[in-house]
């Protein structure tokens, strides 16, 4: 198993600023993912966090707004750049230790932006 | 890709009725389906998956059971309990059929456990 720690756990922004979030495993990991829910809303995935390389990001999100660094294989941090209110929402880090295996989930952090 | 899609949206039972929720997807592919349960405030934890090469499996009050012909896959809960309440996704991936395998979520289902 894997304990996930994500700070801020919340945060309210001015419109305009950046964010860094940072997620902290417990252990090594293969894996680590960054998720954008919308309250009440499902999951959707922003970006897969690769150890040495550039994040691989989905359809919807590039680098220039959401930087992602991963300098090991038991951190990652996401930054929300120049924000405006419609980037409010939770943020979740999740690793795993393969595909196909638990997905982890840190308690996310819920960002206000003003 | 792969689209996943959760019904109902939102369930009440009473505390000991049963519960079950339904996901069906789109990409024949898919071998893993987890289920995660996630309570306010906290981010989701899985409670139960299955692989397509399983019909069905069962982890106490909760089984999961899985239809690869009609591409659909549910969650039962029995004799529910009021710390059941909360919400539940279901996913799907695809990692062997040379995609990249992430999780693919259903929209939730909110469970309401009345005591």
């Amino acid at each position: 198993s894997a304990v996930i720690s994500q700070k801020p756990s919340r945060d309210i922004c001015q419109r305009g600023t950046s964010l860094t979030i940072q997620c902290q495993v417990d252990s090594q990991v293969t894996m680590m993912f960054w998720y954008r829910q919308q309250p009440g809303q499902s999951l959707t995935l922003i970006a897969t966090a690769n150890q040495g390389s550039e994040a691989t990001y989905e359809s919807g999100f590039v680098i220039d707004k959401f930087p992602i660094s991963r300098p090991n294989l038991t951190f990652s941090t996401l930054t929300v750049s120049n924000m405006s209110p419609e980037d409010s929402s939770i943020y979740l880090c999740s690793a795993q230790q393969g595909m196909n295996t638990e997905a982890f989930f840190g308690q996310g952090t819920r960002l206000t932006v003003v | 890709g792969e689209n996943v899609e959760q019904h109902p949206s939102t369930l009440s039972v009473q505390e000991g009725d049963s519960a079950v929720i339904k996901c069906t997807y789109s990409d024949s592919a898919s071998n893993y389906f987890p289920w995660y349960k996630q309570e306010l405030g906290k981010g989701p934890q899985l409670i139960i998956d299955i692989r397509s090469n399983v019909g069905e499996k069962k982890d106490q009050r909760i089984a999961v059971t899985l239809n690869k012909t009609a591409k659909h896959f549910s969650l039962h809960i029995t004799e529910t309990q009021p710390e059941d309440s909360a919400v539940y996704f279901c996913a799907a991936s695809n990692y062997y059929g040379g995609s990249q395998g992430n999780l693919i979520f259903g929209k939730g289902t909110k469970l309401s456990v009345k005591p």
